[in-house]
């Protein structure tokens, strides 16, 4: 799988979109970008995930550069609840019973009021 | 419809002890993973299991072993345990319908090794 690259802690507003980048150069064809999230000391949330097409569902959007070396997650109207850790993650589709999620340091975002 | 649940939710042991873990899945998904989450190593993958058998494994030591039963109930155990074995320990499901979708974590059982 792809490595990722996240800015260690960003910052955002309440109420303002929170913008979270992922670098993913070494993507291959069939790696799917994943988006999922931590709040302390909960289990991971998965969030969005997408191929190369921009996608939107009701937690974000998610938005794949053309050459898909990077994306961006996008929470449209950032509450306090959105404090947490957020990784991105490339993954193939391996054979339908051998599927990990390989995590790095995410992002750490802070929603101040 | 319920989530993952994982019992015990805290545990405490000491060194050279051993511990099993429960995770059952979210009605209908037929695929476990297990996840062990450290502040030094963050988040990394221990094993997946379907159809009782395992079918992926992380760059664990052979003291970490887990199994699934008929029902998709997943276990996990740790022999002789070790300080560093502290830890949260997450589990996962996902339903077997594709090969992209989306895994659903459990609250995580937190082991504290003494």
């Amino acid at each position: 799988d792809a490595k990722t690259t996240q800015p260690p802690s960003m910052d955002c507003a309440e109420g303002r979109a929170a913008n979270l980048p992922c670098n993913h150069s070494t993507i291959s064809g069939n790696e799917y970008v994943y988006w999922y999230r931590q709040i302390h000391s909960q289990g991971p949330q998965y969030i969005i995930h997408g191929l190369k097409n921009n996608e939107t569902n009701e937690m974000a959007s998610l938005i794949i550069t053309e050459d898909r070396k990077s994306s961006t997650l996008i929470l449209p109207h950032a509450t306090l609840r959105d404090t947490a850790v957020y990784y991105c993650i490339v993954k193939g589709g391996e054979s339908e019973g051998a599927q990990k999620l390989v995590f790095g340091q995410g992002t750490r975002l802070t929603i101040n009021p | 419809k319920a989530g993952v649940t994982q019992t015990p939710r805290y545990l405490i042991k000491t060194r050279g002890q051993q511990v099993t873990l429960s995770c059952s899945p979210i009605s209908g998904h037929r695929s476990v993973s297990w996840y062990q989450q450290t502040p030094g190593q963050g988040l990394q993958f221990l094993f997946e299991y379907f159809s009782e058998t395992q079918r992926n494994k992380g760059n664990f030591p052979g003291r970490f072993s887990g199994r699934q039963f008929s029902n998709s109930r997943s276990e996990m155990n740790v022999s002789t345990l070790e300080l560093g074995d502290s830890a949260l320990y997450l589990c996962a499901s996902r339903p077997l319908a594709g090969y992209y979708n989306e895994q659903f974590f459990g609250p995580g059982t937190r082991l504290t090794v003494l």
